[in-house]
């Protein structure tokens, strides 16, 4: 069983449409991450969780809402995206460790395609 | 100024070369470095983490940290055709984990 599961893998949605991203961690880590990856451009941060607490919202804009249930799952709510939203979102996660650093373990990603 | 730089590429070197794959960065509150490799319509998986100056060594990979030049490295060596790959460098500090845009490296049989 993989460390970090997204579902789905691939998803089309309309400009309309409201679909939902999963994550899932069975690593048995306190922090679970969203980022946004485009081509040509680095990882970007949109959200960080923290024992279920949201810590970190890097700008970004209401249409993604993310959602931390547990320290295992970790949802990401999409309604009326725009095209340029179309890229592969990848969930993280890591056990915060002051004298370890924060290395992330990342899930495969779901390519996300708006029309 | 980008809190991290890495040149994308792509890199393409022959079947057992040694590469060397970098990174500089700006801010010195960086504390953690962290190299990733990723495969096409893959995530990414950590490859090596360190924290202090110098070298750490595993297997055919070795990274590297300067922290008074600001600059990482990953060191290849006997490279396969296999690690044909996205390599991206990241770096945490406070509870963020920043990265670069990655280098496309192609190792040609």
């Amino acid at each position: 069983e993989t460390g970090v599961t997204q579902t789905p893998r691939h998803l089309v949605m309309g400009m309309t449409n409201k679909k939902s991203l999963k994550c899932e961690q069975h690593l048995g880590h306190n922090a679970m991450y969203w980022y946004k990856q485009s081509a040509k451009k680095p990882l970007e941060l949109m959200f960080v969780y923290n024992f279920k607490e949201q810590t970190e919202n890097n700008s970004v804009p209401s249409r993604f809402s993310p959602e931390c249930p547990n320290s295992s799952h970790l949802f990401l709510h999409l309604h009326t995206l725009q095209p340029e939203d179309s890229a592969l979102y990848l969930c993280a996660s890591s056990q915060r460790d002051r004298a370890r650093g924060t290395e992330a373990f990342f899930g495969q990603g779901t390519r996300l395609t708006v029309v | 100024q980008k809190e991290v730089e890495q040149d994308p590429g792509p890199l393409s070197v022959p079947e057992g070369a040694i590469v060397s794959l970098n990174c500089t960065y700006s801010n010195s509150a960086f504390q953690y470095f962290m190299w990733y490799r990723q495969y096409s319509r893959k995530g990414p998986e950590l490859l090596m983490y360190t924290y202090s100056s110098g070298n750490k060594e595993d297997g055919r990979f070795t990274a590297q940290v300067d922290k008074s030049s600001k600059y990482i490295s990953l060191f290849i060596r006997d490279s396969q055709p296999s690690d044909s790959a996205t390599y991206l460098c990241a770096m945490s500090r406070d509870d963020k984990i920043i990265f670069g845009k990655g280098t496309r490296l192609h190792i040609l049989p």
